[in-house]
């Protein structure tokens, strides 16, 4: 099946600095969504984004891939930005894989 | 805004006992899925649905059973509890065009 690789697996800032996640994946795929997951544990869509960039906000993600990865950036970080960032793929109608998951910690 | 609905955030019952999690979403989604997410562990899927009683075992279906009598409804049977269940269950349903939403999540505790 897909691997899906994530780094780094913990990252600590300062508030204000700004952050990039990256997402790695073994195979094509046709689906790729970044997900935060809030301290109650749901998962929060942040993109869906198999290929090219979208921006939300502070967020913003780009996939490229031919060459099979993502990266999520996070400007100006809040501590509210601060829980676990999934990135999820899939190949048609194949089960979502999920990436091990990236900690952000944002010290006031 | 999709809904996907879990029918309890917390949850303890007892070994033994048959235990039913209910999810339903409101998007007239196809695909819907079931994980369970441990430390470590990541989030591994149980079993998955693309349509009215059609499933599929995921990655983990041991101990598990599941139901689709309704395309917005997809259930979660635990035969007989077990303590090694106890974790946090998450729903999802998708189209397969616009991504997967969740559910807000069902902490399972089995003594």
């Amino acid at each position: 099946g897909i691997q899906v690789e994530q780094s780094p697996p913990d990252l600590i800032l300062q508030e204000g600095a700004n952050s990039t996640l990256r997402c790695n994946f073994s195979d094509s795929v046709n689906n790729l969504q970044w997900f935060h997951q809030n301290p109650w544990g749901q998962l929060i869509n942040l993109f869906y984004i198999p290929s090219g960039t979208k921006q939300n906000g502070r967020l913003s993600a780009t996939t490229v891939a031919t060459e099979r990865y993502s990266l999520l950036y996070i400007s100006s970080s809040q501590t509210t930005d601060s829980g676990v960032y999934f990135c999820a793929v899939s190949f048609g109608n194949e089960k979502l894989t999920f990436g091990t998951g990236t900690r952000l910690t944002i010290i006031p | 805004d999709v809904k996907v609905t879990q029918s309890s955030r917390y949850l303890v019952k007892r070994t033994g006992e048959k235990v039913f999690l209910e999810c339903v979403q409101d998007m007239d989604h196809e695909n819907m899925f079931w994980y369970r997410q441990d430390p470590g562990l990541g989030l591994r899927l149980i079993y998955f649905s693309y349509d009215v009683k059609m499933k599929e075992k995921g990655d983990i279906p041991e101990g598990y059973s599941v139901s689709r009598e309704k395309k917005e409804r997809f259930s979660l049977i635990l035969e007989s509890a077990s303590t090694n269940q106890t974790s946090m269950y998450l729903c999802a349903s998708t189209t397969g065009t616009a991504g997967a939403f969740f559910g807000q999540g069902t902490r399972l505790t089995v003594v």
